[in-house]
């Protein structure tokens, strides 16, 4: 069965500095991979995704990750960080055939940004 | 606006109720979803349908029955809930049921149960 793992369950940077989210997954294959927001009371925005191709894509909101199948890793980062930004990060995977689009996710890292 | 719209937003209910939930997507899409979010646990998926069809139930409780009646609109009808089904329950759609299409979500139902 796959599975996702955010090993940092909150994060708190300053307004203008870097970010990086780190996001594993364990899977058969090269799944499919996501990266979703949710800001509070609100539902979950694609901000990228990957699913064949160039590793490093790029997404909305400046925001880009990089796939790395040597270490099953499609980490989030963001060269400087914006107020609005705080919010929850959801990485997920769906499989890479049949089964439909069925994502797993990863438990979230909350973002505080310190102004 | 992600055009996929739930309602309601919020909703309290009684362990004897029966309540509905109504996702309607304007997307076009041809496969829906519910996923569940409790506190501290992963998004989990509950049921997909594709073109009407139910291809997946991830060994939810009959207590949730969901019903598709065109690829448009998804209902979750609730009765007999328990606490701990207190949750946000997330419906998603996606062009089709292939894992490479993106999964566009509604807010979500803040679903309290008493």
């Amino acid at each position: 069965a796959q599975s996702v793992t955010q090993p940092d369950i909150h994060i708190t940077v300053s307004e203008g500095a870097s970010l990086e989210l780190r996001c594993n997954y364990s899977y058969g294959a090269t799944p499919y991979l996501f990266w979703y927001v949710q800001s509070p009371g609100q539902g979950l925005q694609l901000l990228l995704k990957y699913f064949s191709g160039d590793t490093l894509v790029q997404g909305i909101k400046g925001f880009e990750a990089e796939f790395k199948r040597s270490q099953s890793s499609f980490n989030l980062r963001k060269p400087s960080v914006h107020w609005s930004d705080a919010a929850e990060y959801f990485c997920a995977v769906a499989p890479y055939t049949g089964g439909g689009n069925k994502l797993t996710f990863g438990t979230g890292t909350q973002l505080k940004v310190e102004l | 606006e992600t055009g996929v719209t739930q309602t309601p937003r919020h909703l309290v209910m009684g362990m004897t109720n029966k309540k509905s939930l109504k996702c309607e997507q304007h997307l076009g899409h041809n496969a829906m979803y519910w996923y569940k979010q409790s506190a501290k646990k992963p998004l989990e998926l509950m049921f997909v349908y594709n073109f009407k069809e139910q291809t997946e139930n991830n060994s939810v409780p009959s207590r949730f029955s969901p019903e598709c009646p065109n690829s448009s609109h998804l209902f979750l009808h609730l009765h007999t809930l328990q606490p701990e089904d207190s949750a946000l329950y997330l419906c998603a759609s996606s062009q089709d049921g292939t894992g490479n299409t993106e999964a566009f979500f509604g807010q979500g139902t803040r679903l309290t149960v008493v």
